[in-house]
C-alpha cells in the first residue's frame, strides 16, 4: 500500500484552458501531499501542498483538492500557459520523512 | 534559485572510479535526502538523514555510500558503480522536529541534481 497512482500520463490543453490531474493513495495514514513541478533537466520544484487536516487549498491559479475518503488528491491549474508545460509529480509521506511521489504527468500548453 | 547546491552538476565515470557528490543548504534544516531519478520517472528516495544521523536506508546498494558530516552538508560517495547507476541524483533538505513534537510532514526542497554517467 505504498503506491501513487497518478493520472493521465500525458495531458495536451490549448493555452488558457484548465488543467486536472488526478493521484489516488491506498494508505490511509498518509497526512501530507505536496505536488512538484519538473521542467526538462530542471530540478522538481514545490508548487503546493495540502495536509489531511484541510479539503482545498488555493495559490493564484493553482489548487488542490482532497478527498481523504475516497483516498484521492487533485491538482487544478486554471488559465494555462505556455511557461506551464512540464512534468508533475503528485506525493505523499504518511508520517516521518519519507516522501512517495506518483508516476508523474507530462503536461503540454499548446498556443 | 535554488536553496539546495549539488556539485558536480555533471560527472562521468568510469565502473573501478571512485568519486563523492556533494550537497549543501544553508536554511537551517536538520532532514536531508538523496534520491536517483531516471529519464522519465519519479524520483526515488535512497537515504534519509535526520539531525546527522541516517534514519531511512531504502536497500540502496553498498556501492552508494552517504555521509553527512555535519547539518549543512551531506555526501554521497561512489565506488564500482554500474552502467545501470547512470542517472540524475538529486538531493532534498526539509525542516524536521523532533519526536516530542510528533512527525512533520514538512516540505522538501530539491536541488538541481547531479547527472551521473557511468562509462
Amino acid at each position: 500500500g505504498e503506491n501513487v497512482e497518478q493520472h493521465p500520463s500525458t495531458l495536451s490543453v490549448q493555452e488558457g484552458d484548465s488543467a486536472v490531474i488526478k493521484c489516488t493513495y491506498s494508505d490511509s495514514a498518509s497526512n501530507y501531499f505536496p505536488w512538484y513541478k519538473q521542467e526538462l533537466g530542471k530540478r522538481p520544484q514545490l508548487i503546493i501542498d495540502i495536509r489531511s487536516n484541510v479539503g482545498e487549498k488555493k495559490d493564484q491559479r493553482i489548487a488542490v483538492t482532497l478527498n481523504k475518503t475516497a483516498k484521492h488528491f487533485s491538482l487544478h491549474i486554471t488559465e494555462t500557459q505556455p511557461e506551464d508545460s512540464a512534468v508533475y509529480f503528485c506525493a505523499r509521506i504518511k508520517g516521518g520523512n519519507k516522501l512517495t511521489f506518483g508516476t508523474g504527468t507530462q503536461l503540454k500548453v499548446e498556443l | 534559485d535554488t536553496e539546495v547546491t549539488q556539485t558536480p552538476k555533471h560527472l562521468v565515470m568510469g565502473m573501478t572510479n571512485k568519486k563523492s557528490l556533494k550537497c549543501e543548504q544553508h536554511m537551517g534544516h536538520r532532514a536531508m535526502y538523496w534520491y536517483k531519478q531516471k529519464a522519465k520517472k519519479p524520483p526515488e528516495l535512497m537515504f534519509v538523514y535526520s539531525y546527522e544521523k541516517l534514519s531511512i536506508n531504502e536497500s540502496v546498494p553498498s556501492r552508494f555510500s552517504p555521509e553527512c558530516p555535519n547539518s549543512s552538508l551531506l555526501n554521497l560517495h561512489l565506488h564500482a558503480l554500474q552502467p545501470e547507476d547512470s542517472a540524475l541524483y538529486l538531493c532534498a533538505s526539509s525542516q524536521d522536529l523532533t519526536e516530542e513534537m510528533s512527525y512533520s510532514n514538512q516540505p522538501q526542497h530539491f536541488g538541481d541534481g547531479t547527472r551521473l554517467s557511468i562509462l
